[in-house]
């Protein structure tokens, strides 16, 4: 079974409006980590935002903001005003193991295609 | 502060062929760990080196290893390459194996 489900394989939006990208995952662990990573065509992955499993409040980052629904295991990335530049491949990734376990490794989603129109 | 910085940026090989990947970490981080990104399979974890130990190994065969030096710079290395391996390979670094991952530019590598 996958443990990252990013079921937008593209997107569009128009510039300065928001979007939602999507990102399901699936663990047993009750520690984890989520982020987002945005990945432009050069290739180096850039890093947006982080989620714990035990923060209380969904992360925010300038115009990035994380809609975390714990019990649904959604991590939603929100990115507002959105600016050509936020054209890329956007990736939803999970850590487990945060408790101590051996298990540092980043599995990550298939990515979706943010495009943003003028 | 100077990100990660991955050697070189693009290879070509032939198959049967090996090749070593280099990787300079953020100052005063101790974790690396190596992907790899195909089209096919998405981003993989090939390992995760910490204060020279090799932590973690991702599901990949053993012509794929790697190493981390006492300045917390790391290889790895892929003998016998075979057409599969064409791929862009990213390293990242953390502050220790569970603080955030930052990740370098990329080799971008070719096996014809």
């Amino acid at each position: 079974a996958q443990k990252i489900t990013q079921t937008q394989p593209g997107m569009f939006v128009q510039e300065k409006e928001a979007v939602t990208l999507d990102c399901t995952y699936d663990t047993s662990d009750p520690s984890y980590g989520l982020f987002w990573y945005k990945q432009p065509s050069s290739g180096e992955m850039i890093f947006l935002i982080y989620q714990g499993s035990y923060d209380q409040q969904n992360a925010t980052e300038g115009r990035y903001s994380l809609n975390f629904q714990k019990a649904r295991k959604s991590a939603n990335l929100v990115i507002s005003a959105s600016q050509l530049g936020d054209s890329a491949m956007y990736f939803c990734a999970m850590r487990e193991g945060y408790s101590g376990g051996s298990n540092y490794k980043l599995t990550f989603g298939k990515g979706t295609l943010l495009t943003v129109n003028p | 502060k100077a990100g990660v910085t991955q050697t070189p940026r693009y290879l070509i090989k032939t198959r049967g062929q090996q090749v070593t990947l280099s990787c300079s970490p953020i100052s005063g981080h101790r974790s690396v760990s190596w992907y790899q990104q195909t089209p096919g399979q998405g981003l993989q974890f090939l390992f995760e080196y910490f204060s020279e130990t090799q932590r973690n190994k991702g599901n990949f065969p053993g012509r794929f290893s790697g190493r981390q030096f006492s300045n917390s710079r790391s290889e790895m290395n892929v003998s016998t390459l075979e057409l599969g391996d064409s791929a862009l390979y990213l390293c990242a670094s953390a502050r220790f194996s569970t603080d955030t991952q930052y990740f370098g530019p990329g080799t971008r590598l070719t096996v014809l």
